[in-house]
């Protein structure tokens, strides 16, 4: 499976934006790239998924890079409800269906 | 509409017993996946079941054991419980099976064994 590099944590002050990298140089070119977020006490909430352009819906920005080596997930302006564990997630190979959560990258936001 | 549901939501069990845990999908997604979530860690697959049907599993052992039935709601069971076994158990559902990746995550059940 492709393997994801996130940092363990990053703060944010609220009102403004977030840029959440993840590092996926194994990527295949027809892996779409994935993010979750797990809110404290919560399931994961899918937010976003790509290809290859970039992504933009209600929750967040999706920035791939043109080697697809590397994502960003922006989140435009933090608010205290984006206080979560963010996960980049590569789908796994052929015959599989799983989902293959990383540690993420918790995202603290300060008042 | 109601999301993906759990039951029970806090279960307290001994060394050795047996527990099921259940799931309802979101209404029309037929595929269900189960997940342990240790603290401290990403969720953990442990199976998927498409059309009543195992479509993937992860790496537990057997005392691991899932079944969806023909309303595509779905039991996690384990049997002899070990101190290990204490987790978050997530169900997520899926409109499809096959490669679909945007899943609609439960609650959890929050299962302790003393």
């Amino acid at each position: 499976d492709a393997k994801t590099t996130q940092p363990n944590s990053m703060e944010s002050n609220e009102e403004e934006p977030v840029h959440l990298p993840c590092n996926h140089s194994t990527i295949s070119g027809t892996d779409y790239i994935h993010w979750y977020r797990q809110l404290p006490s919560q399931g994961p909430e899918y937010v976003i998924h790509g290809l290859t352009s970039n992504v933009n819906n209600r929750m967040a920005s999706l920035a791939i890079a043109e080697d697809r080596k590397s994502s960003t997930l922006i989140l435009h302006r933090a608010t205290l409800r984006d206080a979560a564990v963010y996960y980049c997630i590569l789908p796994p190979g052929a015959g599989s269906y799983q989902l293959t959560f990383g540690k993420g990258t918790k995202l603290s936001v300060i008042p | 509409d109601a999301g993906v549901t759990q039951s029970p939501t806090h279960l307290i069990k001994t060394r050795g017993q047996h527990v099921t845990l259940r799931c309802s999908p979101i209404s029309g997604h037929k595929s269900v996946s189960w997940y342990q979530q240790v603290l401290g860690q990403g969720p953990q697959f442990i199976f998927q079941y498409y059309e009543k049907e195992e479509r993937g599993r992860g790496n537990f052992p057997d005392r691991f054991s899932a079944r969806q039935f023909p309303n595509y709601s779905s039991e996690l069971n384990v049997n002899a419980l070990l101190l290990g076994d204490s987790a978050l158990y997530l169900c997520a559902s899926s409109s499809t099976g096959y490669r679909s990746y945007e899943q609609y995550f439960g609650p959890g059940t929050r299962l302790t064994v003393t």
